[in-house]
């Protein structure tokens, strides 16, 4: 199964740059890398999605390297509304591509 | 435009109840996903549907049964609840079924109690 490992939890403050990698080693060649952002007491949401090098959209940036088996998720200047859950995604190929598989995601906390 | 919804909110069961959670959507979406989300961790895939009159099994179906009789709605059913069944249940929905280029859209959740 693709399988996806981010950091657990982290920690930032107000105005900083965050940036959240995630390691994805058996992505396929057809698969794209999706992340979502999820805040308490409501379903996850789209933020931003790519398949190779850097794609940048009003809410954040994707940063993808050749190889593909990593990406980073870089949101500028945080604020206190961006403490939320993020979840990073690749295709499930070996399922037929039709299963989602979301980690535990990485636990942003912003700080004042 | 409501997106998707689920229904109803917040639900308390006594074990060995049974009740339908319904989601809705109105985004003429193909595909239809249910998910549970227990605290602090990811959420699980339980049962999806790649179009109306199909369902096929997630990562965690046991307990849980669904129908997709039309395109719009996608309901999740637990015939004889249990403790374990505790949990926040979101409905999903996407355009395509190629993983890769997929992006899916959430409902609110529904939190269910299982006594």
């Amino acid at each position: 199964l693709a399988k996806t490992t981010q950091p657990i939890s982290m920690d930032s403050y107000e105005g900083q740059e965050v940036n959240i990698t995630c390691s994805h080693n058996n992505i396929a060649t057809n698969d794209y890398i999706t992340w979502y952002q999820q805040f308490p007491s409501q379903g996850p949401r789209f933020i931003i999605q790519g398949y190779k090098t850097k794609v940048t959209n009003e809410v954040a940036s994707l940063f993808i390297p050749a190889d593909r088996k990593s990406s980073t998720l870089s949101l500028p200047r945080v604020s206190l509304s961006d403490t939320a859950v993020y979840y990073c995604l690749v295709g499930d190929m070996e399922t037929g591509g039709f299963k989602t598989i979301f980690g535990a995601g990485t636990r942003l906390f912003v700080k004042a | 435009n409501a997106g998707v919804t689920q229904t109803p909110k917040f639900r308390v069961l006594k074990t060995g109840q049974s009740m339908t959670l319904l989601c809705a959507q109105d985004m003429n979406h193909e595909y239809m996903y249910w998910y549970r989300q227990d605290p602090g961790m990811g959420l699980r895939l339980i049962h999806y549907s790649v179009g109306e009159g199909t369902t096929a099994k997630g990562e965690v179906p046991d307990g849980y049964n669904v129908s997709r009789l039309k395109k719009q709605n996608f309901l999740l059913g637990l015939e004889s609840a249990a403790p374990s069944q505790t949990s926040v249940y979101f409905c999903a929905s996407s355009s395509t079924g190629a993983y890769s280029q997929e992006t899916q859209y959430f409902g609110p959740g529904t939190r269910l109690l299982v006594l």
